[in-house]
């Protein structure tokens, strides 16, 4: 089976806090994809990152970092020094070749956080 | 550079009554998908279609019907809709399969049934 938890239903934090929305996936895939989405008010679902099953890199963009660990099926992502506008509910999911979702994205159920001034 | 557009944002509908959502990306993409979001539970894709001409169940069909006429446009039906339909609706499209590929969103329809 397939999936991904995101343990944090809503975060709130006060701008220019650091915080890290977590995210584990399960798959039996040895070769899959992760991905992060950004939904802001406005509803419309924005891509931020991709990474395969083979990249174990830490990727920096910005204010944006997120941290892939195989070891603990993770896939992390942090916002440094948040600001109002990174208000939004941030979506983590999984795309795996086998396993019956014939590579579709299995969604996690979104964490919502909210950045306060 | 419209992406993908959504129609109509909005509808409230009578239990039973059907409608059907229009969804069109002009990016020639081959794949493109329908999506439910429901408070609490993510995205579920309910429909996909990998061409023209093809179409595919996903994980909650149920209740729905689509068509991929053409390449550009992916309908979405509800032929007797039902109040556990209400949910906001996304449609997405991608160059090639969902596998690995970035999905581009449209901005949502809003659907209630009453």
């Amino acid at each position: 089976a397939q999936k991904v938890t995101q343990a944090q239903t809503e975060i709130s934090v006060v701008e220019k806090e650091d915080v890290t929305l977590d995210c584990v996936y399960e798959t039996r895939d040895t070769t899959y994809y992760l991905f992060w989405y950004k939904q802001p008010p406005s509803g419309e679902l924005v891509f931020l990152i991709r990474r395969n099953s083979f990249d174990e890199q830490n990727e920096i963009s910005g204010r944006y970092s997120w941290n892939f660990q195989k070891s603990t099926s993770s896939f992390n992502f942090t916002i440094t020094a948040s600001q109002v506008v990174d208000s939004a509910v941030y979506f983590c999911a999984l795309s795996a070749a086998y396993g019956g979702s014939q590579g579709n994205l299995i969604f996690g159920k979104g964490t919502k956080l909210s950045v306060k001034p | 550079n419209a992406g993908v557009t959504q129609t109509p944002k909005f509808r409230v509908l009578k239990t039973g009554q059907s409608m059907t959502l229009l969804c069109a990306q002009d990016m020639n993409h081959e794949y493109m998908y329908w999506y439910r979001q429901d408070p609490g539970m993510g995205l579920r894709l309910i429909h996909y279609s990998v061409g023209e001409g093809t179409t595919a169940k996903g994980e909650v069909p149920d209740g729905y019907n689509v068509s991929r006429l053409k390449k550009q446009n992916f309908l979405l039906g509800l032929e007797s809709a039902a109040p556990s339909q209400t949910s906001v609706y996304f449609c997405a499209s991608s160059y090639a399969g969902a596998f690995g590929e970035k999905l581009f969103f449209g901005s949502g329809t809003q659907l209630s049934v009453l």
